[in-house]
């Protein structure tokens, strides 16, 4: 069974760029939610993916948008980077959405430094 | 803005030592997990609980769950340098398996 898996682990831009995040959801999981994480702080719910399309999102701007595929992994697409987006961005993957008992499987993070 | 409020913030205890963490909010939940990460690495779940007043046992952490449903407890018996980490609740409702995080309790056992 292969775990979470995000890319790129690291990577640096300036404010204005562009980035897209990748993650690939653990085998047989159909959910995923995107978090970000500031330095010595809890995960920030962004949104969740449930079959392609977008199941519940967080208090963060349209510049943050994802997407689904039909194999279920997922991207973070976010656009005009600011300062403030540095963070660690977590990938989760989980069953059906509507089991709130669910454990949510997180990736290692790719985190994104803002210049 | 975080609902579910962590403290302390920060805890350095040394080995053998107990310590409580607590989780709190405004907001009633389905249910309430506790993560635990380390460094370089995702959350990695500890428990999940979902009737108030559940208490459960996973060795040395013991977790409560408040009889509303806005609270709850991690407590520790003797800790060890393993137990080293950032403790994260996350309180779901049962429109789905969205969870907030809580603001992190950043753990540190002395040897």
């Amino acid at each position: 069974e292969t775990g979470v898996t995000q890319s790129p682990t690291h990577l640096i831009k300036t404010r204005g760029q562009q980035v897209t995040l990748r993650c690939s959801s653990q085998s047989g999981h159909n959910t995923v939610s995107w978090y970000q994480q500031a330095l010595g702080q809890g995960p920030q719910f962004i949104f969740q993916y449930y079959r392609e399309e977008e199941n519940g999102r967080g208090n963060f701007p349209p510049r943050f948008s994802g997407l689904q595929f039909p194999n279920y992994s997922s991207e973070l697409n976010v656009n005009a980077l600011e300062l403030d987006d540095s963070a660690l961005y977590l990938c989760a993957s989980s069953l059906d959405p509507g089991t709130y008992t669910g454990e949510l499987f997180f990736g290692e993070g790719s985190r994104l430094t803002v210049l | 803005t975080q609902l579910l409020e962590q403290s302390p913030q920060f805890l350095s205890i040394q080995e053998g030592e107990n310590l409580t963490v607590y989780c709190n909010s405004s907001s009633v939940f389905s249910s309430l997990q506790w993560y635990r990460q380390e460094p370089g690495e995702g959350p990695v779940l500890l428990v999940t609980v979902v009737t108030g007043g559940e208490v459960k046992k996973l060795k040395r952490l013991t977790f409560q769950f408040g009889d509303a449903r806005k609270d709850s407890s991690l407590h520790i018996t003797a800790a060890q340098p393993g137990d080293t980490g950032l403790y994260l609740c996350a309180g779901a409702w049962d429109t789905g398996n969205q969870f907030y995080f809580g603001t992190g309790t950043s753990l540190t056992v002395i040897p």
